[in-house]
């Protein structure tokens, strides 16, 4: 009964170094998502993967890449962290891109 | 594009109060509506749903009606617990195609004893 499984739960970087979030699904969902929460800004979409194969750009995605991994993982990656990418990194999934959200619980990020 | 505009919080009542949260919506064609609630460390959580127009979604007391005249999706529950503080998230989806779920920013609210 595990849905979205973000690992790590709390990360500190220093600015310029890389990490990867890890984001897995046990639902057999075909659409995952990335979202950054900052307060007062609600939540914005960064990347998404409608279906397995296939990744495309939201709102915010400067800094960031991702890999579907296959249709359980999707991860994200900072290649050089900046200190305006502190925040908190939930990721979600559907079953298909307009069904509701399974997200994850979370990781939240420092970058100092 | 398609946007949400909720409420600006923190919203602050006592227990037993009736609570109203305000969330309209800008887009084309007929969207999905949802309300999401994120409790306090957690990440968010379907709370109810509607796929048409006057249908009125439902849960845990809460409920909200798709009004396609005023393009709105108020969020209501009749007497709060304390239990319900958290925040609240309005979002929609077109109804058609693969395209992300767009949120509002979110209504903090506190139920005090």
């Amino acid at each position: 009964n595990a849905g979205v499984t973000q690992t790590p739960k709390f990360q500190v970087l220093k600015t310029g170094q890389s990490m990867t979030l890890q984001c897995a699904q046990d639902m057999n969902h075909n659409s995952m998502y990335w979202y950054r929460q900052d307060p007062g800004m609600g939540l914005r979409l960064i990347y998404y993967s409608a279906s397995e194969g296939t990744t495309d750009k939201g709102e915010v995605p400067n800094g960031y890449n991702v890999s579907r991994l296959n249709k359980r993982e999707f991860s994200l990656r900072l290649e050089s962290a900046a200190p305006s990418q502190t925040s908190v990194y939930f990721c979600a999934s559907s079953e298909q891109g307009n069904s509701p959200l399974h997200f994850g619980n979370g990781t939240r990020l420092t970058v100092t | 594009g398609d946007s949400v505009t909720q409420m600006e919080g923190p919203v602050t009542l006592s227990e037993e109060a009736f609570l109203t949260i305000n969330c309209t919506y800008t887009a084309t064609g007929y969207p999905s509506l949802f309300w999401y609630v994120q409790y306090p460390g957690e990440g968010l959580q379907l709370l109810l749903k509607a796929t048409k127009a006057d249908d009125k979604g439902s849960n845990k007391g809460f409920e909200a009606t798709y009004r396609k005249e005023t393009t709105s999706f108020h969020l209501e529950k009749g007497s709060v617990q304390v239990s319900d503080s958290a925040v609240y998230f309005c979002a929609l989806t077109r109804n058609s195609g693969n395209t992300p779920l767009v949120f509002g920013k979110g209504t903090r609210l506190s139920v005090i004893a």
